[in-house]
């Protein structure tokens, strides 16, 4: 069992271009999240899913989308990147939602320029 | 708003020695706590969690104790190890099923172990 994926593990991007990061996950959870993370401002949600099908907003929403087609799969889009975009990416999936467990990808480094 | 905090945010402690982290919290709502270690490059990493009618949970060589009279929590580390070096996060689980994804996280502690 892999747990979580992320792909890629890093990426530097000029600004403008589209950009889709990669969440797998294998475990048959409801709930999958993305996070960002800065340093000093610790994990910052960006949007969730608690079901396949739908997706809200989290703290950190602008200038980015998602979609949940089916249960495995959450991908995280950016429009026309933005050098403040620049972060450490996690996808993070939990059984239910909410009040439980989350488990974490290894992560995307994403640069943008 | 209400946020996760740490009163610690580096702690230095000897191969061997107990180690403990500490978070406070101020939403007396929240019913569930999580402990995660993230080493350097890795994404976080679930430790032990407690829920709020519990004021002490054990793991392997790690305690979570919760205090809810002060809005307290700690993890505590039998014996640390030099592997056991990474930065912890605390998360407090709010409890209203609200839009934010129910987790928020503290900033991190960042435990170093000297040989």
């Amino acid at each position: 069992i892999a747990g979580i994926t992320q792909a890629p593990t890093s990426q530097i991007l000029a600004a403008g271009r589209r950009m889709t990061l990669r969440c797998t996950q294998d475990m048959r959870h409801n709930a999958m999240y993305w996070y960002r993370q800065d340093l000093g401002l610790g994990l910052r949600l960006i949007h969730y899913s608690n079901t396949a099908g739908t997706t809200g907003k989290g703290e950190v929403p602008d200038g980015y989308s998602v979609s949940r087609a089916n249960t495995d799969d959450f991908p995280l889009t950016l429009a026309s990147a933005v050098p403040s975009q620049t972060s450490v990416y996690f996808c993070a999936s939990s059984v239910v939602y909410p009040g439980d467990t989350q488990y974490f990808g290894p992560g995307t480094r994403l640069t943008v320029l | 708003g209400e946020s996760v905090g740490l009163h610690l945010p580096t702690l230095s402690v000897q191969e061997g020695d107990n180690s403990i982290i500490n978070c406070a919290y101020s939403n007396s709502a929240s019913d569930y706590f999580i402990w995660y270690k993230q080493e350097s490059g890795k994404g976080p990493q679930f430790i032990i969690d407690i829920r709020s009618n519990m004021d002490k949970r054990q793991g392997q060589r790690v305690t979570v104790l919760l205090n809810k009279t002060v809005k307290h929590l700690s993890l505590q580390i039998a014996a640390t190890q030099p592997g056991d070096s990474a930065v912890y996060f605390c998360a407090e689980n709010i409890g209203d099923g609200g839009s934010q994804g129910n987790l928020i996280f503290g900033k991190g502690t960042k435990l170093s172990v000297k040989p």
